[in-house]
């Protein structure tokens, strides 16, 4: 039972345009929420976060959008570029029960298109 | 080192043989986690250590699994007997502690089972 989904497994955007990854989770518990991003050969190196006290968080290009009610957060990418290109994946944990584990997704892959 | 490292970066090995892998992370990092992703699936929890707490093993999907860390740094995964459904890319992890700090994930090792 997959407690937080992607259920795009690819996304193509043109560069220079807004890239939305999105991903829903069904655990009400979880509380923190996390975005990672992966080059093949490589580990998932940490994007962007959102606790579930916030509904939005923004860095440079990346925003999370987190919607509590729907069980929904998105990652927007604006301006898309090339680099961008990775699969993405979405995380969630449960900080207020102690040290729990990260919960992944399956992964978007995004090809950014010059 | 600069980042967590993983040995050996690929490992092929014949069902039924046992295998090693392992992670040194990084350095003053308290908390170490082992995920594992199989083809088209995200990052599947397998094992938790934080300090010299009892690790949490409640992601290994059988008792073939085991991990160690060694003086609350290196850690080592290894498979029993293993099984061709065990091939997949294995995930090391790290952070200062283990609540809201983010994991800094290592390159993988990619183990194939034939």
């Amino acid at each position: 039972d997959q407690q937080v989904k992607q259920n795009s497994p690819s996304l193509s955007v043109q560069e220079g345009r807004i890239s939305i990854l999105n991903c829903d989770y069904t655990n009400s518990m979880f509380d923190y929420f996390l975005w990672y991003k992966k080059y093949p050969a490589e580990g998932p190196t940490f994007l962007i976060s959102i606790s579930s006290i916030k509904d939005k968080n923004e860095d440079g290009r990346f925003t999370v959008f987190l919607n509590k009610s729907a069980k929904h957060l998105s990652l927007h990418i604006v301006p898309s570029q090339p680099g961008d290109s990775a699969v993405y994946f979405c995380a969630a944990r449960r900080l207020s029960s102690g040290n729990t584990p990260l919960v992944f997704g399956k992964g978007t892959r995004l090809s950014v298109i010059a | 080192g600069a980042g967590v490292s993983q040995s050996p970066s690929n490992k092929v090995t014949e069902k039924g043989k046992d295998v090693e892998l392992r992670c040194d992370p990084i350095s003053g990092h308290t908390a170490l986690y082992w995920y594992r992703q199989s083809l088209g699936q995200g990052l599947e929890f397998l094992i938790y250590f934080q300090g010299n707490s009892a690790p949490d093993k409640s992601g290994l999907p059988s008792d073939r699994f085991s991990a160690e860390r060694t003086g609350g740094s290196v850690s080592t995964l290894t498979i029993q007997r293993t099984q061709q459904e065990d091939s997949a890319v294995y995930l090391c992890a790290s952070s200062v502690a283990g609540g809201r700090e983010t994991q800094y994930f290592g390159p993988g090792t990619r183990l194939l089972v034939l």
